[in-house]
């Protein structure tokens, strides 16, 4: 059965520090390694992964996607109270382009 | 990328009644996805509407509780039927965009009293 892991589910930190959120997957016809930042209701689209090793960055925000070991980090450098959402990590498939969700991390940022 | 205007985005229904919610998309797009989202909890496909062609449901989904129709290649509906309050989530439409992997709706945030 296909599964997205994500780790941890909740995190509190101060304003400044420095967030890695984690995400495993076991999926067959794996495509693409998605990750998207959740505010209110819609989802938003941060990062697409469909390479190892290579960094996708975007401010303060980046991404790295390891196929060997099935993995994903999302990295947060000097968090703001604006990026204190629930980020999901989701990975699409090639044969019906369905995508599976992980639960998500919960992050909450204090001033 | 593509744009999706769904709507209603919000409403408080009485239970055994049924919502219509609805996507339309800026651009034709083959095929559309609709999620449920409890709360507190991730997002789960309830199933892939093509055009022209019936609905694919995902296990422990029907057709009579979440009828969706598929007119064209620019618009979608799903109705939730018979509500009961175990149906209160918000309900998000999706379509694939390529280099900026899917796009969503602004989602139905849907309360059943």
């Amino acid at each position: 059965e296909d599964k997205v892991v994500q780790s941890p589910l909740s995190l509190v930190v101060h304003e400044g520090d420095t967030v890695t959120l984690n995400c495993s997957y076991e999926v067959t016809n794996f495509r693409s390694l998605l990750w998207y930042k959740q505010e209110k209701k819609a989802p938003t689209f941060l990062f697409m992964l469909t390479s190892s090793g290579i960094e996708k960055k975007s401010g303060r925000l980046s991404s790295i996607l390891d196929k060997k070991e099935l993995f994903s980090i999302l990295n947060i450098t000097a968090t703001q109270t604006g990026d204190s959402a629930v980020y999901l990590c989701a990975v699409a498939k090639t044969r019906d382009d369905k995508i599976i969700f992980g639960k998500g991390t919960r992050l909450h940022i204090l001033p | 990328s593509a744009v999706i205007s769904q709507k209603p985005s919000r409403d408080i229904c009485q239970r055994g009644t049924s919502l219509t919610i609805q996507c339309q998309v800026d651009s034709q797009v083959t095929m559309m996805f609709w999620y449920r989202q409890q709360p507190g909890q991730s997002l789960t496909l309830i199933a892939t509407a093509n055009q022209g062609s019936e609905a694919t449901y995902e296990s422990g989904f029907v057709i009579d509780k979440f009828p969706i129709s598929r007119p064209n290649l620019t618009f979608s509906t799903l109705t939730v039927s018979n509500m009961s309050p175990e149906d209160s989530s918000i309900y998000l439409c999706s379509v694939w965009t390529g280099r900026n992997g899917y796009t969503f709706g602004s989602g139905t945030r849907l309360t059943v009293v």
